[in-house]
């Protein structure tokens, strides 16, 4: 089956502007997650979705980011305005209770910000 | 709260020596789940183990194994007679016991390999 996809790879922007990320789950997945990676850390979780509504956003910066999942596949994650410090691998991963790991979360390749 | 703590930041080994990576954990939860991932320099999380919080069978698989020890709270990982292709970043994760409930990393652990 085909992975989680994520778009762009990389990004560069400087600082106040504003940025979309992109995630497609795997097909069937309900649940989407986007964690966010700062250099030198693990992955900390930003919001996660149950097809589209919002599980838990507790650690989502909502001043300046948001996040939506309208039809319950797809899946934008937004930064508007950016600063520097949300240079960072932003990860999407999905799950789904069935299938041969069921609940357990699929990465997809990340999209590195850079923040200038 | 949950928390998981990776103390090694970064570790170096030789080829084919072996290496045993930490992670120490914290959790309210009586049922829960261990992880190891690994982070190649493509970025992408790679799955190599769950462990659920009630079998503390040790676990083999080909060089890799895992020593899960409730009583310490902790759940290692040894790499046996490493190899260059083993250099990347390590994370140990934990969930807890909701099914879909978010990952808890450590900070992870570097393990450079050299010939």
């Amino acid at each position: 089956e085909a992975g989680v996809a994520q778009s762009p790879r990389y990004k560069i922007i400087e600082k106040r502007q504003s940025v979309a990320f992109w995630c497609n789950p795997i097909s069937g997945h309900a649940t989407l997650y986007w964690y966010q990676q700062i250099l030198g850390q693990g992955p900390k979780l930003l919001i996660q979705f149950q097809n589209n509504g919002v599980v838990d956003d507790s650690q989502l910066p909502k001043d300046r980011f948001s996040a939506e999942r309208l039809k319950g596949v797809d899946s934008t994650l937004k930064i508007q305005p950016a600063k520097l410090e949300d240079s960072a691998v932003y990860l999407c991963a999905s799950s789904s209770p069935s299938g041969t790991r069921p609940y357990e979360q699929y990465f997809g390749p990340g999209t590195r910000l850079t923040v200038t | 709260a949950q928390k998981v703590t990776q103390a090694q930041t970064e570790i170096s080994v030789v080829e084919k020596e072996d290496v045993t990576l930490d992670c120490v954990y914290e959790t309210r939860d009586t049922t829960y789940y261990l992880f190891w991932y690994k982070q190649p320099p493509s970025g992408e999380l790679v799955f190599l183990i769950r462990r659920n919080s009630f079998d503390e069978q040790n676990e083999i698989s080909g060089r890799y194994s895992w020593n899960f020890q409730k009583s310490t709270s902790s759940f290692n990982f040894t790499i046996t007679a490493s190899q260059v292709v083993d250099s990347a970043v390590y994370f140990c994760a934990l969930r807890e016991s909701g099914t879909a409930s978010k990952l808890t990393f450590g900070t992870g652990t570097r393990l450079q390999v050299t010939l």
